[in-house]
């Protein structure tokens, strides 16, 4: 079975709108931690946004939001007031407490249309 | 402040050869992890550590090697190459122990097999 799950491919939003990236996961581990990454065309790995699974509250860094569902297990990514240089590749990754491992979703691409 | 240095950036080699990455980091981090990209397929994990001497597989691991004789690095070697190899191959590091720490990425290395 997938740990994460990204099911959207490809999407689009309107400079200034706001768009969410959806993401679930798959564990039975009690605490673990999940993250968004960008990657631009460029290639790099950027480190966006955490949330810990003992979290109250939603995380939030500047314009990135996450929606987290914990009895959906979902953490989706708002990405506000979007902005052209916000078309990227994302991924949503998750760590377990036990195992060290980080597990990546297929990502999801990104375009602000102008 | 280097961070996650990969080297070379661009390979091309034909198949049959043999290479290693190479994957150094100057954070004292204790995990390490090399991961592929291939279109559609997200970030799979090849092999990970946990520490010098530890390394365990991931999910694709066959066609690779690797060892960790010091916590800065974690080389990658291909045994024998084939253009199933072809992809983007990442390195990672992170702390263990704390969930709340992302992992830093390395820029990538595009390697093609002829």
């Amino acid at each position: 079975a997938q740990k994460i799950t990204q099911t959207q491919p490809g999407m689009f939003v309107q400079e200034k709108e706001a768009v969410t990236l959806d993401c679930t996961y798959d564990t039975s581990d009690p605490s673990y931690g999940l993250f968004w990454y960008k990657q631009p065309s460029s290639g790099e790995m950027i480190f966006l946004i955490y949330q810990g699974s003992y979290d109250q509250q939603n995380a939030t860094e500047g314009r990135y939001s996450l929606n987290f569902q914990k009895a959906r297990k979902s953490a989706n990514l708002v990405i506000s007031a979007s902005q052209l240089g916000d078309s990227a590749m994302y991924f949503c990754a998750m760590r377990e407490w036990t195992g060290n491992q980080f597990y990546f979703g297929t990502g999801t691409s990104l375009t602000v249309i102008p | 402040n280097a961070g996650v240095t990969q080297t070379p950036k661009f390979q091309v080699l034909k198949t049959g050869q043999s290479m290693t990455l190479q994957c150094a980091q100057d954070m004292n981090h204790e995990y390490m992890s090399w991961y592929r990209q291939d279109p559609g397929m997200g970030l799979r994990l090849i092999h990970y550590s946990v520490g010098a001497g530890i390394t365990d597989q991931g999910e694709v691991p066959n066609g690779y090697n690797v060892s960790r004789s010091t916590t800065e690095d974690f080389p990658l070697r291909l045994l024998s190459a084939a253009p199933s190899q072809t992809s983007v191959y990442f390195c990672a590091s992170s702390t263990r122990g704390d969930l709340g720490q992302p992992q830093h990425f390395g820029d990538g290395t595009r390697l093609s097999i002829l």
